[in-house]
């Protein structure tokens, strides 16, 4: 069973600031998936990554296959930013669905 | 295109009853999979289905179950409820590799 590992568990941040959350995991994967939740529970996925990098407007996502282990990069933070941002691995299988991490619960404060 | 809806969103059931929750994913959606979150062990997969078929079940007792119709929407089902059963639960329809969920349905067992 993969074991998910994200860091830091909480973040406060100044807006503008460039924010990093990671995200590690213990057993070789097909797909990671990087998900965004709101107060009141709402989940939106932001990125599925399986090599290399995606960006989409101020985030970007990474992953380093050998090394098994992800980052979510925000730049120029915002209040809108704050949010839980989990992260959730898929095995090689598939058999399990998705294991995901703890969760990284940002404050972005004006 | 209305996105993945769950019903209901919020239900206080008692100890011992059994509840069943109902998720529609976005059309044209044949995978459905469901979610439980509570406060201590975060996110946990609980089952997977594809074309009414169960194509994947986590580490969940018997007490779980689920289906899934010909129209895609699937239901889950909560028996001999227990307070531990308290959380949210989430469907999440999938397009390719990505996922889409739900509000949630929230259950309080009391």
């Amino acid at each position: 069973k993969n074991e998910v590992e994200q860091s830091p568990q909480n973040l406060t941040a100044q807006e503008g600031e460039f924010i990093t959350i990671n995200c590690s995991y213990s057993v070789g994967i097909s797909a990671l998936h990087w998900l965004q939740q709101h107060p009141g529970g709402g989940i939106v996925s932001l990125f599925m990554l399986s090599s290399g990098k995606k960006k989409h407007g101020r985030l970007i996502a990474t992953i380093n296959i050998q090394e098994k282990h992800s980052s979510l990069h925000i730049t120029a933070s915002h209040p809108r930013d704050s949010a839980v941002y989990i992260c959730a691995v898929e095995d090689g299988g598939g058999a399990d669905g998705l294991t995901f991490g703890k969760g990284t619960h940002l404050i972005i404060q004006p | 295109k209305a996105g993945v809806t769950q019903t209901p969103r919020y239900l206080i059931k008692t100890r011992g009853q059994q509840v069943t929750l109902s998720c529609s994913p976005i059309s044209g959606h044949r995978s459905v999979s469901w979610y439980q979150q509570t406060p201590g062990q975060g996110l946990q997969f609980l089952f997977e289905y594809f074309s009414e078929t169960q194509r994947n079940k986590g580490n969940f007792p018997g007490r779980f179950s689920g289906r899934q119709f010909s129209n895609s929407r699937s239901e889950m089902n909560v028996s001999t409820l227990e307070l531990g059963d308290s959380a949210l639960y989430l469907c999440a329809s999938m397009a390719g590799n990505e996922q889409f969920f739900g509000p949630g349905t929230r259950l309080t067992v009391l």
